[in-house]
């Protein structure tokens, strides 16, 4: 399969605490994406790394990349309850299509 | 902020019946893209769609299925003949340029194929 494979599946913590998630993929990438989904909703863009990028950071995400082990990080810093949704690792190879992991339910309690 | 909408928001069907899954991209978007989410699993990518063809098109999109841009605003997809299995979140999305950067995604449409 083409397509990232999130670890955690599930993931609960206390507000302000930092969750980290991580996707593997199987063959190599030109970028991967995180996208969020809150229940029932559209899915909304985070952070984007090129392949050739190793870390990336936005507002309280931070990006990892490492393309020797085909596996990339989601840092969520000082979480907070509006945090709560499915995350998912989304990869893309070059073919015009992205390709979505399982996601990763994280539930943050205030 | 622009984004991207669709209609409608949840739409019942019976089987056999063709449906047709309406988006507005956001403007001055150039590509666009269906998806859908069958309950509990994943995100699977159907169809992309620049200059007013296909671009590409995974396994599941068949002869059943179909993409229309019929005028400026409006990007469609239709269903000739909905089967049971049909019934998913189908998810509408476009970006500016192509490439795998970001793409905006509108709230989708629930079918329910009864």
């Amino acid at each position: 399969s083409q397509q990232g494979e999130e670890d955690p599946q599930a993931l609960s913590i206390q507000e302000g605490e930092n969750a980290t998630m991580n996707c593997s993929y199987k063959t190599s990438i030109n970028n991967l994406q995180w996208y969020r989904q809150n229940s029932g909703r559209g899915l909304v863009h985070l952070i984007l790394i090129r392949s050739n990028e190793r870390e990336k950071h936005s507002g309280r995400l931070r990006v990892t990349l490492d393309t020797s082990k085909k596996s990339s990080s989601l840092l969520i810093t000082a979480s907070r309850a509006a945090d709560t949704a499915s995350y998912f690792c989304v990869t893309y190879y070059g073919n015009n299509r992205l390709a979505f992991g399982k996601g990763n339910q994280v539930v943050v309690i205030p | 902020e622009p984004e991207v909408t669709q209609t409608p928001s949840h739409q019942v069907t019976q089987m056999g019946q063709e449906v047709i899954l309406r988006c507005v991209p956001i403007s001055n978007h150039l590509y666009f893209y269906w998806y859908r989410q069958i309950l509990g699993q994943k995100v699977e990518f159907l169809v992309s769609f620049y200059n007013n063809e296909i671009s590409e098109k995974s396994e599941i999109f068949d002869d059943q299925f179909s993409v229309e841009r019929p005028d400026g605003s409006n990007f469609t997809l239709k269903i000739r003949s909905t089967k049971l299995e049909d019934s998913a979140m189908y998810f509408c999305a476009s970006s500016e340029v192509a490439e795998g950067h970001e793409q905006y995604f509108g709230p989708g449409t629930r079918l329910t194929v009864t």
